[in-house]
């Protein structure tokens, strides 16, 4: 089945406390992305990357990483994690560059106490 | 400043009849527009899309409208039925497509 996963699914942690949230597909596509969910503020983008070691900055970059190191992965990584970053988190894949559909993971809602 | 917007918060419809989700955007540069459904606990589904050099797509019961002069796109779910009751997000990009920029979303709620 094509689909778009991550994991944890949800997590609570500590402020400062390093995590990352990974996110995999298995459609084999180039294109991944991150996004955040808050009330009023609707789905904005962190990071996305076009192919193997090419990311690139979204809307809402500032603390977040992503790494790229094999097509099908692309973890968010979130060095010190601060209260501000709780939200609804979602990982996208999408076959290319073009105007191809974005398909979505579950979601992984965090909480930075 | 938000590029996409989306006014109404929420929307409620009785099923069988018209479903009318707007959007309005402020970059003229955008050329592609999507429309994506979420249920709680789910991440979004795409739904339909509409190129720039379009002013309507239809697929089944689902037709969007573009008005490029206007800036302006609507989502058009005919005849609403119970389960499309979802957050729906119109989206927005530009050339290279790899920005995507989101609306806020619109809760619709199709009354039995």
């Amino acid at each position: 089945e094509a689909q778009v996963t991550q994991n944890p699914r949800y997590l609570i942690t500590v402020t400062g406390k390093k995590l990352t949230v990974t996110c995999s597909q298995n459609m084999n596509h180039e294109y991944m992305s991150w996004y955040r969910q808050d009330p009023g503020l609707g789905l904005r983008q962190i990071y996305y990357s076009m192919n193997v070691e090419v990311t690139d900055k979204g809307d809402v970059p500032e603390g977040y990483k992503v790494s790229r190191k094999e097509k099908r992965n692309f973890p968010l990584i979130l060095e010190s994690p601060s209260p501000n970053q709780t939200s609804l988190y979602f990982c996208a894949s999408k076959l290319g560059g073009g105007a191809d559909t974005q398909y979505f993971g579950p979601g992984t809602r965090l909480t930075v106490l | 400043d938000q590029q996409v917007k989306q006014n109404s918060p929420s929307l409620s419809v009785q099923e069988g009849r018209i479903s009318i989700l707007n959007c309005d955007y402020t970059n003229s540069m955008f050329d592609y527009f999507l429309w994506y459904k979420k249920y709680p606990a789910e991440g979004p589904t795409f739904l339909i899309s509409i190129s720039s050099i379009k002013d309507k797509n239809e697929d089944g019961r689902f037709t969007v409208f573009l008005n490029k002069s206007a800036k302006h796109l609507s989502l058009h779910i005919v005849p609403s039925q119970p389960g499309d009751s979802a957050v729906y997000f119109c989206a927005a990009m530009r050339g290279g497509y790899q920005k995507v920029t989101f609306g806020i979303g619109t809760k619709l709620q199709v009354i039995p």
